[in-house]
C-alpha cells in the first residue's frame, strides 16, 4: 500500500557516530511530523514540516538533532555524536493538510510509518 | 506544563468482555483529542477522535468519552477480541495551533485472555 515508508527499520551505531532516518510520507501529504519514542514511554514530538514554511523545531531535544525535507516530500532525520540516550523508536507521520475542512471537525489524520528502531551502543 | 497520563499501564481482560482504558489531560487549552492502536513493530493507528464540543463519540466496537470537567478522556471496547491487544495512546492537541502536534500519554498495554 501507499502509507508512510521509512528506512532503515532498525539501526545500530556506535556512540558519538552520527546516523540518518529517512522518511517518506504519503504522496500528496504536505504536512510531516517526527516523533520519538523511547521504551515505555508515549510519543515525544520532535519537529513539523508544512508546505514551503519554516519547521517547528520546538521538540529537537538537543542542536545535535536536525531535519530536512526536500522537495516538499522526502525528510531526513540526522542525529549527529549519538548518545545512548538517543536509543528510540523514531516515527514518521504525515497528514494531507494541518488544518481540517472545518466540516467534520475532524483533524486531519496523521498516518504514521512503522518506525526506525536506533539502538546507540 | 502539559502532560497526558494514563491511569492504568496494562489492562489485562477476556475475550468477549468489555474494556475500558482512562487517560488524564492536564492542558485546558486542548480541544482535541485523538485515541490510538500501536501494534508490536508498528507505527500508531487512528482509532477515534473527539472534539471539545462534544462528550462523546462512537464508531465501530468503541466508543470515546470526554469529561472536560475533570479533564478525563475515556476509550471503550466492546466485546474485546485477542486483535485488541496492543498499547493504546491518548494523545491531545491545540485545534488552532499552528502545528497541531500531539501531545501523547505513556500508553496502555490491553492483554486480551482467550
Amino acid at each position: 500500500g501507499a502509507g508512510v515508508s521509512q528506512s532503515p527499520s532498525n539501526k545500530v551505531t556506535e556512540k558519538g557516530k552520527d546516523v540518518e532516518l529517512r522518511c517518506d510520507p504519503i504522496s500528496g501529504h504536505t504536512a510531516l511530523y517526527w516523533y520519538r519514542q523511547s521504551l515505555g514511554q508515549g510519543l515525544e514530538f520532535l519537529i513539523y514540516f508544512q508546505g514551503n514554511s519554516a519547521p517547528d523545531k520546538s521538540g529537537l531535544p538537543s542542536d545535535r538533532f536536525s531535519a530536512e525535507r526536500t522537495g516538499g516530500s522526502v525528510s531526513t532525520l540526522t542525529i549527529q555524536r549519538t548518545q545512548q540516550e538517543d536509543s528510540a523508536v523514531y516515527l514518521c507521520a504525515s497528514s494531507l493538510i494541518h488544518m481540517t475542512s472545518g466540516v467534520s471537525g475532524r483533524l486531519d489524520e496523521q498516518f504514521f510509518g512503522p518506525g526506525t528502531r536506533l539502538t546507540v551502543l | 506544563g502539559e502532560s497526558v497520563g494514563l491511569h492504568l499501564p496494562t489492562l489485562s481482560v477476556q475475550e468477549g468482555d468489555n474494556s475500558i482504558i482512562n487517560c488524564a489531560y492536564s492542558n485546558s487549552a486542548s480541544d482535541y483529542f485523538i485515541w490510538y492502536k500501536q501494534e508490536s513493530g508498528k507505527g500508531p493507528q487512528f482509532i477515534i477522535d473527539i472534539r471539545s464540543n462534544m462528550d462523546k463519540r462512537q464508531g465501530q466496537r468503541v466508543t470515546v468519552l470526554l469529561n472536560k470537567t475533570v479533564k478525563h478522556l475515556s476509550l471503550q471496547i466492546a466485546a474485546t477480541q485477542p486483535g485488541d491487544s496492543a498499547v493504546y495512546f491518548c494523545a491531545e492537541t491545540f485545534y488552532g495551533g499552528a502545528t497541531n502536534k500531539l501531545i501523547f500519554g505513556t500508553g496502555t498495554l490491553l492483554a486480551v485472555q482467550p
